[in-house]
C-alpha cells in the first residue's frame, strides 16, 4: 500500500505571495491532518480534516487554511506569506480519526525569501 | 491541556551503548502514547506505540512501556547502531483530540 505523498517537495516563495500544498492520504484512509515543524517551535498542530469537515484546528492565524475532498485529499493554502512561515509542512494520514496512529508523508519544505 | 515532556538532547553515544530516551507526559483522560522518529530530511515514521497502561511497543529493537502510575513512556534500546542517529519524538493523543508531541531528542551514534 502506497504511503502518504505529499506535493511539491520543496517551494520557494516571496513575501506575500501565497501557495497551496497538497496531501494524498495512504488508500482507505479519512482523517488528514497537518503540522508546521521548525527549529523553533517544533511540531506543531495545523488542523485536522475528517470526511471533508475540519474537526480540529490549531492556534494558527486565518491566514492558514485547509480542505479535503470527497477522496480524502487534501490542500493547506497560506496566503500573504511572511519569512516566518518557512517551515516543513508535514501532512499525517489515519484510518479513523481521535486515538488512531498517524502515518506520516515526507513533508514540504517551504522557503519564504 | 495534554502535554509531552522529552529528555533534552542532543545525546550522544558510542555504538552498542545501551539507550534510554525519557519521556513523560500529562492527559487528562486515557492518551495513546507513541515514539515517532525523524531521519536527516525526511517526514516522521513511526516507531513504535501503546495504546493502553502496561502495554509494551516494540519495534527494531526499541520498546517502551507505557507506565500509567508514573505517567512514563520511556524509549529504550539495548545496543545502539550508527544507523540509529536521528531525532526521536514522544507523542500521544486522546480521543477526539490532535496528536501532541515533545520537543523531540536528537540521537547521534558514534561508530
Amino acid at each position: 500500500k502506497a504511503g502518504v505523498t505529499q506535493t511539491p517537495r520543496y517551494l520557494i516563495k516571496t513575501r506575500g505571495q501565497q501557495v497551496t500544498l497538497s496531501c494524498s492520504p495512504i488508500s482507505g484512509h479519512r482523517s488528514v491532518s497537518w503540522y508546521q515543524q521548525t527549529p523553533g517551535q517544533g511540531l506543531q498542530f495545523l488542523f485536522e480534516y475528517f470526511s471533508e469537515t475540519q474537526r480540529n484546528k490549531g492556534n494558527f492565524p486565518g491566514r492558514f487554511s485547509g480542505r479535503q475532498f470527497s477522496n480524502s485529499r487534501s490542500e493547506m493554502n497560506v496566503s500573504t506569506l511572511e519569512l516566518g512561515d518557512s517551515a516543513l509542512y508535514l501532512c499525517a494520514s489515519s484510518f479513523l480519526a481521535g486515538k488512531e496512529t498517524q502515518y506520516f508523508g515526507p513533508g514540504t519544505r517551504l522557503l519564504v525569501l | 491541556g495534554n502535554s509531552v515532556t522529552q529528555m533534552e538532547g542532543p545525546v550522544t553515544l558510542s555504538e552498542e551503548a545501551f539507550l534510554t530516551i525519557n519521556c513523560t507526559y500529562t492527559a487528562t483522560g486515557y492518551p495513546s502514547l507513541f515514539w515517532y522518529v525523524q531521519y536527516p530530511g525526511e517526514g516522521l515514521q513511526l516507531l513504535l506505540k501503546a495504546t493502553k497502561a502496561d502495554d509494551k511497543g516494540s519495534n527494531k529493537g526499541f520498546e517502551a512501556t507505557y507506565r500509567k502510575e508514573t505517567t512514563s513512556f520511556h524509549l529504550e534500546k539495548g545496543s545502539v547502531q550508527v544507523s540509529d542517529s536521528a531525532v526521536y519524538f514522544c507523542a500521544l493523543s486522546e480521543e477526539n483530540e490532535k496528536l501532541t508531541f515533545g520537543t523531540g531528542t536528537r540521537l547521534t551514534i558514534i561508530p
